[in-house]
């Protein structure tokens, strides 16, 4: 099992430039996730997908859209980047069950200028 | 809403020293579950450990240790005789059940705490 996959590992986008950062898991999980993760922020919720076919705003939505594509595969679209998006998101998945944690993607490194 | 505070931003301690890593959290859920993960320098989030809110047993696992106190609000972690290899941040989260929707799962952190160990 390769966990849970994103693609690509580090971007450096132009202001105004669109992107989408692929996350896949091999897990068979229901519940996929979007985080950013900022100096001295901790991990903010983007936008979550309970289940293949949902997907709900989290925390910081703005500038953001999200896909899930099948049961595997959840994707994250910048349509016009900004410095103020330039971070490390992580994608994260879990098996339906509230005490299960949530698994983690290695990160992408996005750079905005 | 829910909230996760981890007032120690940053702590250095020197190599086999203890460290008690604070986590203290807000929720109105009765049942809940709290979380710990690590993240090493290379940037990986690595799951240590689960609790929910009606074990408030203490865990130990190896030099880890983790305090659970109810009445306090507090998850607290503690690392005995601390190695170079357990410099990392640490994220306390909190997942309440109460009226996040169906299926949703979602975890609240804490701000993390960085902890660097010197040899």
């Amino acid at each position: 099992n390769a966990g849970v996959t994103q693609t690509p590992k580090f971007q450096v986008l132009k202001t105004g430039q669109s992107m989408t950062l692929q996350c896949a898991q091999d897990m068979n999980h229901n519940s996929m996730y979007w985080y950013r993760q900022d100096p001295g922020m901790g991990l903010r919720l983007i936008y979550y997908s309970a289940s293949e076919g949902t997907t709900d705003k989290g925390e910081v939505p703005n500038g953001y859209n999200v896909s899930r594509l099948n049961k595997r595969e959840f994707s994250l679209r910048l349509e016009s980047a900004a410095p103020s998006q330039t971070s490390v998101y992580f994608c994260a998945s879990i098996l339906a069950g509230a005490r299960n944690e949530q698994y983690f993607g290695p990160g992408t490194r996005l750079t905005v200028t | 809403a829910q909230k996760v505070t981890q007032a120690q931003t940053e702590i250095s301690v020197v190599e086999k020293e203890d460290v008690t890593l604070d986590c203290v959290y807000e929720t109105r859920d009765t049942t809940y579950y709290l979380f710990w993960y690590k993240q090493p320098p290379s940037g990986e989030l690595v799951f240590l450990i689960r609790r929910n809110s009606f074990d408030e047993q203490n865990e130990i696992s190896g030099r880890y240790s983790w305090n659970f106190q109810k009445s306090t609000s507090s998850f607290n972690f503690t690392i005995t005789a601390s190695q170079v290899v357990d410099s990392a941040v640490y994220f306390c989260a909190l997942r309440g059940i109460g009226d996040s929707g169906a299926g949703s799962y979602q975890l609240t952190f804490g701000k993390g705490t960085k902890l660097s160990v010197i040899p």
